[in-house]
């Protein structure tokens, strides 16, 4: 069965200093793979995608994230953290169901503090 | 152009107790999705519309959940009774058509409802 492993619950950083958020999938084909974020009393909001080609994938806010297949890993970074950076993220490896649904398989999330 | 919204924003009832979520997804988006995250769990799918239809509900977790979504709009979820395990923040998702050979469509998150079980 296909999984998302976020080994980091919680991680703090001081502001400026650089943040890497890991994940781990488990998933038989090519893996539609995401990062979203959510901020205190907001919705879901993507980060970045992959799908194919070039494995290191530019998002939103500075974020990008790179896919190493032989590791099974997309793991998120920023150079520079801010203060607003402080949220809760989240992978997810998409899939269509046989139902023909898209559904998203996300891990537990890992919550960011960020110390000024 | 507004987002997904769900209201109310908490919920705190007690156990045997009804509770109905909402969600109204962006206009013109004809996929609605129900997600759930208990506490200290991952987000999990529960179930899947286009438009009034049930396209899959694998994963509602037992009949004392129903879901609804009269005339292909808003969208109801409705708890009866509920049990102190149906405490988590649900989510609700909607996208617009598939289209193109990725088979993939953005889905638009909201903030979700947390509901509370005592």
């Amino acid at each position: 069965a296909q999984s998302v492993t976020q080994p980091d619950i919680h991680i703090t950083v001081s502001e400026g200093a650089s943040l890497e958020l890991r994940c781990n999938y488990s998933y038989g084909a090519t893996p539609y793979l995401f990062w979203y974020v959510q901020s205190p009393g907001q919705g879901l909001q993507l980060l970045l995608k992959y799908f194919s080609g070039d494995t290191l994938v530019q998002g939103i806010k500075g974020f990008e994230a790179e896919f190493k297949r032989s590791q099974s890993s997309f793991n998120l970074r920023k150079p520079s953290v801010h203060w607003s950076d402080a949220a809760e993220y989240f992978c997810a490896v998409g899939r269509r169901a046989t139902s023909g649904t898209y559904k998203y398989i996300f891990g537990t999330g890992t919550r960011l503090k960020v110390l000024a | 152009e507004a987002g997904v919204t769900q209201f109310p924003s908490h919920s705190v009832i007690e156990k045997g107790q009804t509770v109905t979520l909402r969600c109204d997804p962006i206009s013109g988006h004809d996929n609605l999705y129900w997600y759930r995250r208990v506490m200290g769990k991952e987000i999990k799918f529960l179930l899947h519309f286009v438009k009034e239809s049930k396209q899959d509900e694998s994963g509602m977790p037992n009949n004392r959940f129903l879901a609804e979504r009269t005339g292909g709009t808003y969208s109801t979820l409705k708890v009866q009774p509920a049990e102190l395990e149906d405490s988590g923040v649900y989510f609700c998702a909607s996208s617009q058509d598939a289209k193109g050979v990725l088979h993939y469509n953005e889905q638009f998150f909201g903030p979700g409802t947390r509901l509370t079980v005592l």
